[in-house]
This record gives C-alpha cells, sequence and structure tokens, in this order.
C-alpha cells in the first residue's frame, strides 16, 4: 500500500535546529522528497534522497533515511523564523509514476 | 530561468460549470503532473503526461481530463464541477518523469467553486 505519515506540527525556538520526521509503507519507493510550502504558495523543492543513501546533507538541511524502518527525517539547523511553513514529505510511486504525499507538519519558529 | 507557470492564479466558478488550467513546465522538461490539494491535507496526485502521452492517472472522476501539447505545456480540465472541486491545483514539471528526476511544482491555480 501507500501511505506516508507525518506529525502535524511542531514549535521551536528561533536557532534551535527542527526535526520533521516521516513515515512512509511503499516497498518499492526509490526517492523521497522534502518540499516547502509557505501560505498561499505552491511547494518549493527542498531536498531529495535516494533509497540506498542513509543521509544527504544541503547547508543547513540533513536528512535521515532509514530504510528498514521506512523512516525519514528532515532536521534543519539554526531554524529562522523564516522557516515558519507547512513541510512535506513524499515518496516517489515507482508503480504509478506519482508522487505520494504525507499530511504535512506545520512548523512554528517563534523569535 | 522561467520556473513551472501557471494559469490563472486564482478563479471562482459555480457548480456545475468547466474549468480549465494551464502550465508550462520548465524549459526543457517533457513531463508535466497535475496534483491537487485541498485545504489542510497534502497534494493529491491526479494525472502524469510525457511527451503527450497519458502516463498516469489518479483515482479522480472522469470529469477530470487532460492533454499536453507539442511544445509540453499541459492543461486540466474539469467538467460538471462540484464544491468538493475548490482546491489549490498544483502542475509539477520534470525531465522525463521519473522518481530520479528533480521534480519542480508551480505557484499552483487556486479554484473556488461557488
Amino acid at each position: 500500500g501507500e501511505d506516508v505519515e507525518q506529525s502535524l506540527f511542531l514549535s521551536v525556538r528561533e536557532g534551535d535546529s527542527s526535526v520533521i520526521n516521516c513515515t512512509y509503507t511503499d516497498s518499492s519507493s526509490t526517492y523521497l522528497y522534502w518540499y516547502k510550502q509557505e501560505p498561499g504558495a505552491g511547494l518549493q523543492l527542498l531536498t531529495y534522497i535516494f533509497s540506498n543513501m542513509d543521509m544527504k546533507q544541503d547547508q543547513r538541511l540533513t536528512v535521515l533515511l532509514n530504510k528498514k524502518d521506512k523512516h525519514l527525517s528532515l532536521r534543519i539547523a539554526d531554524t529562522q523564523t523564516g522557516d515558519s511553513a507547512i513541510y512535506f514529505c513524499a515518496e516517489w510511486n515507482t508503480g504509478f509514476q506519482k508522487l505520494v504525499f504525507g499530511t504535512g507538519t506545520r512548523l512554528l519558529v517563534s523569535p | 530561468d522561467a520556473g513551472v507557470t501557471q494559469s490563472p492564479t486564482h478563479l471562482i466558478k459555480t457548480r456545475g460549470q468547466h474549468v480549465t488550467l494551464r502550465c508550462s513546465p520548465i524549459s526543457g522538461h517533457k513531463s508535466v503532473s497535475w496534483y491537487q490539494q485541498v485545504l489542510g491535507q497534502g497534494p493529491q496526485f491526479i494525472f502524469q503526461y510525457y511527451e503527450k502521452e497519458e502516463r498516469g492517472r489518479g483515482n479522480f472522476p472522469d470529469r477530470f481530463s487532460a492533454r499536453q501539447f507539442p511544445n509540453y505545456s499541459s492543461e486540466l480540465n474539469v467538467n460538471a464541477l462540484l464544491l468538493g472541486d475548490s482546491a489549490l491545483y498544483l502542475c509539477a514539471s520534470s525531465t522525463a518523469g521519473q522518481g530520479m528526476d528533480t521534480i519542480y511544482f508551480g505557484e499552483g491555480s487556486w479554484l473556488t467553486v461557488v
């Protein structure tokens, strides 16, 4: 089956690290994506990781993948108020040629 | 370089009407996909097109249709609009529509059905 789950809400203080978690169920997943959505806007691609990798780092962003547990996380270092947004985890479903999205995690960064 | 462009950005339609949404992919990208995002939820896959051929279809009624043109732009058509069709419609662009491609989204078209 296909199901991507995320926690709904995360609140952090400016300067702290944020960790957004995601679990997926499709064993045929090949690529896993993180997107950011600000109010009233489309989806901004943040990063993606291939399922045979354990970790990927891109500036303030670190993605960790535990394929055995089908668990994906996005760590944002030195979180800023501009990072406040909804973050979506998505898996690429090869069989249906589509992205399957989670429900999104709303990140609130307070000064 | 222009990103994925969608039009219109906002529109209001009445129940039973028809709507056409348009998308221009990033230059060089041959695949366009459409997603529907209802308020408070993640995007749901509607269609994928590659080289003018439909490659994938999500669980949407036949009222939803799409096509891709020789210049790789795409249209999404929805007939007999229902209140539940109110959503943000997102277009995604990629080189070949595969998972290893980098998949970019446009800003979306906000559809309100009254």
